[in-house]
């Protein structure tokens, strides 16, 4: 099994809604990323996952909020987002490793904050 | 900032070899080029990376210069379902980042 399962596929929320994007994998890998992806731009790495521990932070605003309560489960809670976090929200994982690891991604969350 | 540069878009032929280029002259030593590829709203899908030879796998070939400032990516036999937006990627050795150029947009004609 080589997938990455992301839920939901579509989500709508206001500003001042709280909300969760899930992601789960069952290959085993103990790297896990999150990622935001502007339409026609590449994707964007928010948080990096070692071994359920959080290892990168790129300079994220508190309203996004990583979770990594196992080994093959990924969540991102959401709170109080603006309009311009409106995106495509992708999960990956990998095996842990700096270079030679592909990183497996999911088919993504399509964010709109309204 | 981007390591790699890439043509913006690219049209081939169904049936045809896809060749799509990628300089990355910055690259350092122990820094590996990957290459994947993002079909229309899906995830990203990997296709296949190399460090200093030249690589094939059952979707693509990987040709790099011996110099490691370019790369292409070669598709042998192109379909319709090849048509995506095609990344090359400079994998930073010291942590998990995958430093991504801007893309290419292929499009395979019938």
């Amino acid at each position: 099994d080589t997938e990455v399962t992301q839920t939901p596929k579509h989500l709508v929320m206001g500003m001042t809604n709280k909300k969760s994007l899930k992601c789960e994998q069952h290959m085993g890998h103990r790297a896990m990323y999150w990622y935001k992806q502007k339409a026609k731009k590449p994707p964007e790495l928010m948080f990096v996952y070692s071994y359920e521990k959080l290892s990168i932070n790129e300079s994220v605003p508190s309203r996004f909020s990583p979770e990594c309560p196992n080994s093959s489960l990924l969540n991102l809670h959401l709170h109080a987002l603006q309009p311009e976090d409106s995106a495509l929200y992708l999960c990956a994982s990998s095996q842990p490793g700096r270079t030679k690891y592909e990183q497996y991604f999911g088919p993504g969350t399509r964010l709109t904050v309204t | 900032d981007a390591k790699t540069t890439q043509p913006p878009s690219m049209d081939c032929a169904e049936g045809r070899a896809a060749n799509l280029p990628c300089n990355h002259s910055t690259i350092s030593g122990n820094e590996y080029v990957y290459w994947y590829r993002q079909i229309h709203s899906q995830g990203p899908q990997y296709i296949i990376h190399g460090l200093k030879n030249n690589e094939t796998n059952e979707m693509a070939s990987l040709i790099i210069t011996e110099d490691r400032k370019s790369s292409t990516l070669i598709l042998p036999h192109a379909t319709l379902r090849d048509t995506a937006v095609y990344y090359c990627i400079v994998r930073v050795a010291s942590n998990y980042q995958l430093i991504w150029g801007a893309g290419t947009k292929l499009i395979i004609k019938p």
